[in-house]
């Protein structure tokens, strides 16, 4: 059984840019987290899908910030015109129901 | 709201070396589950435990205790005899446990530990 995957495991942009990263969840697994962690901190939550719909969102996703699960399978958090605040650790989990959840490697952005 | 504190920020032990790191949690749901969880360099986020709210038997895996109090709002890890590999990031994690719940974690903020040869 393969864990979470992520892709890629990083990137360098330059502010005002817009990047995507993508997540593979265990399979079978119905429920997606985004998580984002920077420097010293521990991960904060982004949002969540159960199967294809996203049925919550933290105040910390700005509208430059969107996320999608197409079909239920994985997952894309795509940032617009980043600014270098969104410098930092993306981290996506999968769980089945109310399980612990795994994460995958994490995408770590640096903008420019 | 939820919170979790992990008060200690760093910790360094000599292997073989007992060591508790603390977890300090708020909440007001009446049902939630609490984590650990452990971060090496390479950075992915590795599962330790889960324990539901109604369950305060203290666990045992290993050289890994874990030792949950209600009363005081607490969930220590005690990590017996600790080797070089141990050194890591460690936190604790909090999840609400309630009907329709996103069942999203809210961590702490760690605790570094570095076990020295």
């Amino acid at each position: 059984d393969t864990g979470v995957s992520q892709d890629p495991r990083h990137k360098i942009t330059k502010r005002g840019q817009n990047v995507t990263f993508r997540c593979d969840p265990i399979s079978e697994h119905n429920r997606l987290y985004w998580y984002r962690q920077t420097l010293g901190q521990g991960p904060e939550f982004l949002t969540y899908f159960q199967n294809e719909a996203q049925l919550e969102k933290s105040r910390l996703l700005s509208d430059r910030f969107s996320a999608e699960r197409p079909k239920g399978s994985f997952s894309t958090l795509e940032i617009q015109r980043t600014e270098q605040g969104d410098s930092a650790m993306y981290l996506c989990a999968s769980s089945v129901n109310g399980n612990e959840q795994y994460f995958g490697p994490g995408t770590r952005l640096t903008v420019t | 709201a939820q919170k979790v504190t992990q008060a200690q920020t760093e910790i360094s032990v000599v292997e073989k070396e007992d060591v508790t790191l603390d977890c300090v949690y708020e909440t007001r749901d009446t049902t939630y589950y609490l984590f650990w969880y452990k971060q090496p360099p390479s950075g992915e986020l590795v599962f330790l435990i889960r324990r539901n709210s109604f369950d305060e038997q203290n666990e045992i895996s290993g050289r890994y205790s874990w030792n949950f109090q209600k009363s005081t709002s607490s969930f220590n890890f005690t990590i017996t005899a600790s080797q070089v590999v141990d050194s890591a990031v460690y936190f604790c994690a909090l999840s609400e446990d309630e009907m329709d719940s996103s069942y999203k974690l809210i961590f702490g903020s760690g605790t570094r530990l570095l076990v020295r040869p």
